[in-house]
């Protein structure tokens, strides 16, 4: 299937720290989404981008749509403890049924 | 939240033995799909499915099987289950623009 890499694999930030994480794929994608998930609990969906070159913000977190849509950004500011988790990012199998690919995700640890 | 529930939420089985996890949603979605989850390979997709009684495989469905009688119900079979499908299952629901939506997850043991 297809690889969607993400980077950096794992963070230990420091609480109010900023946190910028990225996803590539090598195929164009028309949709990207990113999801988090918490210890025990299913992912959750953080933002969704559906557009080129879309800034998205959802509280302290931001997402972006790369211009060369092979690409997507996750930047989270102000870190506190609940942001501790893993984050996901997502892109559409083009094989239809909403069908997606997941990155194998970005572990992030905030240390209070 | 999306309604998705999944049950049993834990469960310890042996080789070769049968078991069915049951994914219930109350959102009227149209997609339902099951995924695994492992450490090292994220979330790897096993079968899906865009309708009633229409399903289809995806990228690890190798040992499953899955039915939908009812809109709201998702059914995953192992026939025989393998200490290789120790894992934690999540099911997703979907009904627009590749928002899927996902379950608590189920933390499945096969010893």
């Amino acid at each position: 299937g297809q690889q969607l890499n993400q980077s950096p694999q794992s963070m230990f930030i420091q609480e109010g720290e900023d946190v910028s994480m990225n996803c590539t794929s090598s195929s164009i994608f028309n949709t990207w989404l990113w999801y988090k998930q918490d210890p025990g609990e299913g992912p959750v969906l953080l933002i969704a981008l559906y557009k080129a070159g879309e800034l998205t913000s959802n509280g302290r977190l931001t997402a972006q749509f790369g211009i060369t849509r092979k690409d997507s950004f996750l930047n989270i500011s102000a870190s506190i403890p609940s942001d501790v988790g893993i984050y996901f990012c997502a892109g559409p199998d083009q094989t239809g049924a909403n069908n997606l690919f997941f990155g194998t995700g970005t572990r992030l640890t905030v240390i209070p | 939240d999306a309604g998705i529930t999944q049950s049993p939420r834990h469960k310890v089985t042996e080789t070769g033995t049968p078991v069915t996890l049951r994914c219930h949603q109350t959102e009227n979605h149209r997609y339902m799909y099951w995924y695994r989850q492992d450490p090292g390979h994220g979330l790897r997709l096993i079968h899906y499915s865009y309708g009633v009684k229409d399903t289809d495989k995806g990228e690890v469905s190798d040992g499953y099987s899955v039915s939908r009688s009812k809109t709201e119900d998702f059914l995953l079979t192992l026939e025989s289950a393998t200490s290789s499908q120790t894992s934690v299952y999540f099911c997703a629901i979907s009904d627009r623009y590749y928002e899927q939506y996902f379950g608590p997850g189920t933390r499945l043991t096969v010893t």
